[in-house]
C-alpha cells in the first residue's frame, strides 16, 4: 500500500523567511512519481512539480526548491524568501504508473507580513 | 485557455436529500476525475473517466454516489441520499490523458454541507 505523510499540519513564518515543508512516503514499488500541489484559498489545486523515482537530482525553480532523497523516502519542499502569496495548503502526492494519486493530509502555510 | 469549471460553488442540504454537481473540463481533455476532499485531508479519488468510459471507481460509494460523463465532455456527480459524512469539497480535474505524464488541472470545487 502507498502512503504519504506530511507531519506538519500548520506552519507560520514571517515574510522573507525560508520555510521547508516535509513529505515522507511509503511504497514497495521501485518506479513511482512524486508530486507537490498548492491549494490557495480559492480552492483549486495547482501543480508545482513531478519527480520520478529514478531522478534524485534536486530541482530549483525560482524561489522554490525540492530535495528528493530515496534513502530516507523524503521529498521536501523549500520556499526561499517567502511571500504573502505563498500562503496556501501544500500537498505532497505519490503515484505508481497509471494508478490513482495518493495525497498526504497537507500542510497549511501562513506567511505573516 | 479556460480552466475547469464547476458548479455550484457552494451547496447546503439536509441529510437524506439529493444533490448534483456539474463539471466542464478543459476543452480536448479526455480524462476527467472527481475527488472528495474532507476538511483537513487530502483529496481522495472517487472516479476517473477516460472519454465517457469509467477507468477507476473503486473508491466511489456506489450505494449513494453516481457519476456520468455523457458524450465524453461534461460530467455530473450525484449523491442520493446524502449523509452527514458527505460534507466535503468535491473537486473535478481533467487531463489530456490518464498517464502520469499528463498534468491534472483542477477546478475550484463545490463545497457541500450536509445538515
Amino acid at each position: 500500500a502507498q502512503k504519504v505523510t506530511q507531519a506538519q499540519t500548520e506552519i507560520s513564518v514571517v515574510e522573507k523567511e525560508d520555510v521547508t515543508l516535509d513529505c515522507v512516503y511509503e511504497t514497495r514499488d521501485t518506479t513511482y512519481y512524486l508530486f507537490w500541489y498548492k491549494q490557495p484559498p480559492s480552492g483549486e489545486l495547482v501543480f508545482l512539480i513531478r519527480r520520478n523515482s529514478f531522478d534524485e537530482q534536486n530541482e530549483i525553480s525560482g524561489r522554490y526548491s525540492w530535495n528528493f532523497q530515496k534513502s530516507t523516502s523524503s521529498f521536501n519542499f523549500t520556499i526561499t524568501a517567502s511571500q504573502v502569496v505563498d500562503s496556501a495548503v501544500y500537498f505532497c502526492a505519490l503515484k505508481k504508473g497509471n494508478e490513482k494519486l495518493t495525497f498526504g493530509t497537507g500542510t497549511r502555510l501562513t506567511i505573516i507580513p | 485557455e479556460a480552466g475547469v469549471a464547476q458548479s455550484p460553488r457552494y451547496k447546503i442540504i439536509e441529510k437524506r436529500q439529493s444533490v448534483a454537481f456539474w463539471c466542464n473540463p478543459i476543452s480536448g481533455h479526455a480524462t476527467l476525475y472527481w475527488y472528495q476532499q474532507i476538511l483537513g485531508q487530502g483529496p481522495k479519488l472517487l472516479i476517473q473517466f477516460q472519454n465517457n468510459g469509467v477507468v477507476d471507481d473503486s473508491q466511489l460509494p456506489k450505494d449513494r454516489f453516481s457519476a456520468e460523463r455523457l458524450k465524453g465532455v461534461d460530467s455530473t456527480l450525484k449523491i442520493q441520499p446524502a449523509k452527514l459524512e458527505d460534507s466535503a469539497v468535491y473537486l473535478c480535474a481533467s487531463s489530456l490523458a490518464g498517464t502520469v505524464f499528463n498534468e491534472q488541472f483542477f477546478g475550484p470545487g463545490t463545497r457541500l454541507t450536509v445538515l
